[in-house]
């Protein structure tokens, strides 16, 4: 069955620097999607993606955050100038279509660790 | 804006038992999902079970079971035969199409040998 596939699996990142996360959606999928769990907390809405443009953002995905889809399969996440309280598991997803028939699909998730 | 609630942090039975797992929500909106994911120690987050809020018949899958009551904005879920593999978070999850999905809190369930 194929498989939403994030990269790296922990990410490991000094305060102030950026990091990438990366997806590879599955391949017929056309919407995609970034979630955040802190520790212990629940999972937070992000950001969604749609036809090479954000169509819904949370309150969380400030400047700090930026999202693209660089070469048509994979999809990333950017997070510029990292402070401690990004530290979380990031998944993404993906889904085929708009209607809930068409269920988003987890990737295992990003663990970033801010120092 | 639509919240969802699991009151239930914790629980724990044995196996074979029956286990629910409780969920209320909030919205306004008349057409949306509803979804149970399980999260294992693992990290991922699988879906159990999804609903439409327009459709009466209560989902199955195997012996993954819901309760919705949408006059109620309840939608609880039902494990039976539970097994070790059952162990995880899960969480409860509501969504209007394609957009974003809104979780619970999530209930840890133990099941115990």
């Amino acid at each position: 069955e194929p498989e939403v596939t994030q990269t790296p699996s922990h990410q490991v990142t000094q305060m102030g620097q950026e990091v990438i996360l990366r997806c590879v959606p599955i391949s017929n999928h056309l919407y995609f999607y970034w979630y955040r769990q802190i520790l212990g907390q629940k999972v937070e809405f992000l950001v969604s993606f749609y036809n090479n443009e954000i169509s819904e953002k949370s309150e969380i995905f400030d400047d700090q955050f930026s999202v693209e889809r660089p070469d048509g399969s994979n999809f990333t996440l950017k997070i510029r100038s990292t402070k401690l309280e990004d530290s979380a598991m990031y998944f993404c997803a993906s889904s085929e279509a708009t209607t809930g028939n068409q269920p988003q699909h987890f990737g295992d998730g990003t663990r970033l660790s801010i120092l | 804006a639509q919240t969802v609630t699991q009151s239930q942090p914790e629980m724990s039975v044995q196996e074979a038992e029956t286990v629910t797992l409780s969920c209320t929500y909030d919205t306004s909106e008349n057409n949306y999902y509803l979804f149970w994911y399980k999260q294992p120690p693992s990290r991922q987050m699988i879906l159990v079970i999804r609903q439409e809020a327009y459709k009466q018949q209560n989902a199955t899958e195997n012996r993954f079971s819901v309760n919705f009551q949408k006059a109620a904005k309840s939608f609880s879920l039902k494990i039976s035969d539970s097994q070790l593999g059952d162990t995880a978070m899960y969480f409860c999850a509501f969504s209007q199409g394609a957009q974003k999905l809104v979780f619970g809190q999530g209930t840890r369930l133990t099941i115990n040998p």
